[in-house]
């Protein structure tokens, strides 16, 4: 069982601000980390994989970053938008099983 | 594009009742793994397989069985359900190369065991 922590479990952002959150994985034996999303009554879907220290990967107006040698990713959301509000999941990626975070859940208030 | 099927969406089970989870993906995806969401719990791993005729268990798996006689079908069994199997199960699959490939999710049974 792997260690995967997300902070803040929860956040509440005003729509067009911008927003940051955490996640920390074992530092040792790294493989990937994944980010998903997941809003209410769908399934998670796949934002990023990382697999490389100092990654940094964005998709619209949400980014990620990488460091495996202190153990944790970032995932940024530049002018939080309300179709932004979901469920952030980290997964670390060790061989072939991935352990995932809690998740922080986004609501953006118009 | 189907994607990943899991059927039922919802089941009501009695406690020592037996069922089976189906799950059925057409992307021809070799990895494919079963995980139960707990509230305030990450997704956890029960079962997971990486082709046809081969498994293994992940984090929490004990009361289920699974088999993977075909690339495209994983089902979960319950041999003997219980009030702790109340959850949400989620099937998922990804292309070859590990954990380095995204995971594509079914859209999840809701158990709940009485």
């Amino acid at each position: 069982i792997l260690n995967v922590e997300q902070s803040p479990q929860s956040l509440h952002v005003q729509e067009g601000d911008s927003t940051n959150f955490t996640c920390s994985f074992p530092s040792s034996n790294f493989y990937a980390l994944h980010w998903y999303r997941w809003e209410t009554a769908k399934s998670p879907e796949a934002l990023f994989v990382m697999t490389l220290n100092g990654d940094e990967k964005k998709k619209g107006r949400i980014s990620a970053t990488l460091n495996t040698k202190e153990g944790y990713s970032y995932l940024y959301i530049k002018g939080s938008q309300p179709e932004d509000s979901a469920t952030y999941l980290c997964a670390f990626g060790n061989d072939y099983k991935l352990s995932f975070g809690a998740g922080t859940t986004v609501t953006v208030r118009a | 594009n189907a994607g990943v099927t899991q059927t039922p969406k919802f089941q009501v089970l009695k406690t020592g009742q037996s069922m089976t989870l189906q799950c059925a993906q057409d992307m021809n995806h070799e990895y494919m793994s079963w995980y139960r969401q707990d509230p305030g719990m990450g997704l956890r791993l029960i079962h997971y397989s990486v082709g046809a005729g081969i498994t293994d268990q992940g984090e929490v798996p004990n009361g289920y069985n699974v088999s993977r006689s075909t690339t495209e079908d994983f089902p979960l069994r319950l041999l003997s359900a219980a009030p702790s199997q109340t959850s949400v199960y989620f099937c998922a699959s990804s292309a070859p190369g590990g954990s380095n490939s995204p995971l594509h999710f079914g859209n999840g049974t809701r158990l709940t065991v009485t």
